[in-house]
């Protein structure tokens, strides 16, 4: 059965500090990983894509890495803001129009 | 920038009623999704759709489920007879043409509460 696993589950953390959420996953057949932000009662919004050839992937103050062997992938967050407050999920797509696997997310409080 | 827009933001119905989700998907895409998020849970996939036929669709999606294209902009989801289990927020996606990097963008979500 397809899953994706995320640790922490939540994690509270100062403005200005950086962060390291954690996926493993195992899904068949692998296309690509995603990282979403999803924001309370709002839907999900796409950080990065990375494909099984690709091991990092930044997008602003978000760098994703990917690990295909061991399938594992990691979000780093550098310089927190109060912004960055939301669920973090982590997201894999056997491609095409299939639907995507979602991880139950890191919830990340960041306090001033 | 275009958005996928879902109406209406909260629905309330008694079990055993059927309810429709309403989404607009952006303009130029032509798969769409509908996703639910059972509180406190993961999102979960349900369907996608292409063409005017279901493309997949996941254990979740049984007979009570159907989707529709009714017009040229409203992708709808119906439940035929709700159950209190039913009870979840409805996200409606939408995707340029369903390749392997395409990007999904999501509505803001119907929260549906069956009582």
């Amino acid at each position: 059965k397809n899953q994706v696993e995320q640790s922490p589950q939540s994690l509270i953390i100062l403005e200005g500090k950086n962060c390291t959420l954690q996926c493993n996953y195992t899904v068949s057949p692998f296309s690509n990983l995603r990282w979403y932000k999803q924001d309370t009662g709002r839907g999900p919004v796409s950080l990065t894509i990375m494909t099984f050839s690709e091991n990092t992937k930044s997008n602003g103050r978000y760098t994703a890495t990917l690990d295909a062997d061991t399938k594992q992938s990691s979000l780093h967050i550098t310089a927190s803001q109060l912004s960055d407050s939301a669920s973090y999920i982590c997201v894999v797509s056997g491609g095409g129009a299939d639907g995507l696997t979602f991880g139950k997310g890191t919830h990340l409080i960041i306090q001033p | 920038e275009p958005e996928v827009t879902q109406t209406p933001s909260h629905q309330v119905t008694q079990m055993g009623q059927e309810v429709i989700l309403r989404c607009v998907p952006i303009s130029n895409h032509l798969y769409f999704y509908w996703y639910r998020q059972i509180l406190g849970q993961k999102v979960e996939f349900l369907v996608s759709f292409y063409n005017n036929e279901i493309s997949e669709k996941s254990e979740i999606f049984d007979d009570q489920f159907s989707v529709e294209r009714p017009d040229g902009s409203n992708f709808t989801l119906k439940i035929r007879s709700t159950k209190l289990e039913d009870s979840a927020m409805y996200f409606c996606a939408s995707s340029e043409d369903g390749g392997v990097l395409d990007e999904q963008y999501f509505g803001p979500g119907t929260r549906l509460t069956v009582t």
